[in-house]
């Protein structure tokens, strides 16, 4: 069964910081990967997605994420963090043959000043 | 861009009462989907439509129930709230079934069941 991981419940990192956040996924085949960022009270927001090809990927706000087959993981990375990138960030994976998407537990980003 | 709106951001019931949760998209999509967000848990997959009058189970289908009368909108139900489906509920949209087309989500439903 498809299933995923974010190991970090809660990160905090210093404006200007880089920053990395962890994802590891369970299936098959090659998955379908996204990563959804949501801010206080609203609802998520696609920041990038894997489907193919090549394996780093550029999304949007500044965001790009590795896929690593040998790892099963598809670690967000962003070199310079911003005070609005405060946020809860989740990874999601999907499969071929289903429009379903398993979501992981999220990873809530503080940021210092 | 895709706009998909759920009716109201906050809602308050009472234990007992027949409760309905709205979602329209703007875009034509044919797959639309109802989760629910609880703390440490992450989403969680209610009920999904690929078409018109068409729907599956998802993981905790239990005490939900849904409807789409239009591709457009998508609805879902709580025949019977109960204080344990007090939640934050999302509902999102996508492109045709098999694409694996990202979900484009609403802003999500507050609700609290007293």
């Amino acid at each position: 069964a498809q299933s995923v991981t974010q190991p970090d419940i809660h990160i905090t990192v210093s404006e200007g910081a880089s920053l990395e956040l962890r994802c590891n996924y369970s299936y098959g085949a090659t998955p379908y990967l996204f990563w959804y960022v949501q801010s206080p009270g609203q609802g998520l927001q696609l920041l990038l997605k894997y489907f193919s090809g090549d394996t780093l990927v550029q999304g949007i706000k500044g965001f790009e994420a590795e896929f690593k087959r040998s790892q099963s993981s598809f670690n967000l990375r962003k070199p310079s963090v911003h005070w609005s990138d405060a946020a809860e960030y989740f990874c999601a994976v999907g499969s071929y043959n289903t429009d379903k998407l398993i979501f992981g537990t999220g990873t809530r980003l503080q940021v210092f000043p | 861009d895709v706009k998909v709106t759920q009716s109201s951001r906050y809602l308050v019931k009472r234990t007992g009462e027949k409760v309905f949760l709205e979602c329209v998209q703007d875009m034509d999509h044919e797959n639309m989907f109802w989760y629910r967000q609880d703390p440490g848990l992450g989403l969680r997959l209610i009920y999904f439509s690929y078409d018109v009058k068409m729907k599956e189970k998802g993981d905790i289908p239990e005490g939900y129930s849904v409807s789409r009368e239009k591709k457009e909108r998508f609805s879902l139900i709580l025949e019977s709230a109960s204080t344990n489906q007090t939640s934050m509920y999302l509902c999102a949209s996508s492109w045709d079934r098999g694409r694996n087309q990202p979900q484009h989500f609403g802003d999500g439903t507050r609700l609290s069941i007293l």
